[in-house]
């Protein structure tokens, strides 16, 4: 039981490239997050999926994209990437929504955009 | 516009000491989580309050939610190394809504 694994670790990109960062949940939660963290701001959500095929906007959506094509992955794009979008970005899933469901969290992903 | 501040933003501790962690906010949270996250990895959830005035204990970790349900507060006794990490709290506005996370702690605790 892995729990919650993101994948890549760490990345540098160009302003202007693109990526993919991949969540992968074994627990068969519907519910799937993707935040990003950046220093004295705590976590900020950027979009969210309450189950498979779905999506939705978070606090701070712009310029990223997510699919949820399969209950056990949530992808989040950068389709051109900015020196903005340099944090750490963490996805989470939970069985259910709000406060009284524990969230998991993945290790990370550091992201340095140059 | 970020609704939930910590204080203090950083602390620095020798081992066996106590201190206290604060979460405040203007706006009332229907319940309130506590995460500790460790460098390099993702936040671990601690605990959850939902009742004004509760308190939690979690071995050395009293965990208070304030009366007005607006602010809590997380009190580490005789600290020690293990807690070293970023400490950040965590609100539900109403109910089955998305979290709202503080601007988080960082506690160093040394030797």
């Amino acid at each position: 039981n892995a729990g919650v694994t993101q994948t890549p670790k760490f990345r540098v990109l160009k302003t202007g490239q693109s990526m993919t960062l991949l969540c992968a949940q074994d627990m068969n939660h519907e519910y799937m997050y993707w935040y990003r963290q950046d220093p004295g701001m705590g976590l900020r959500l950027i979009h969210y999926s309450v189950g498979e095929g779905t999506t939705a906007k978070g606090e701070v959506p712009d310029g990223y994209n997510v699919s949820r094509l399969k209950k056990q992955n949530f992808l989040l794009g950068l389709e051109s990437a900015a020196p903005s979008q340099t944090s750490v970005y963490f996805c989470a899933s939970s069985r259910g929504w709000g406060a009284k469901e524990t969230q998991y969290f993945g290790p990370g992903t550091r992201l340095l955009v140059l | 516009t970020q609704l939930l501040e910590q204080s203090p933003q950083f602390l620095s501790i020798q081992e066996g000491e106590n201190l206290t962690v604060y979460c405040n906010s203007s706006s009332v949270f229907s319940s309130l989580q506590w995460y500790r996250q460790e460098p390099g990895e993702g936040p671990v959830l601690l605990v959850t309050v939902v009742t004004g005035g509760e308190v939690k204990k979690l071995k050395r970790l009293t965990f208070q939610f304030g009366d007005a349900r607006k602010d809590s507060s997380l009190h580490i006794t005789a600290a020690q190394p293990g807690d070293t990490g970023l400490y950040l709290c965590a609100g539900e506005k109403g109910t089955a809504s998305k979290l709202t996370f503080g601007t988080g702690t960082r506690l160093q605790v040394t030797l």
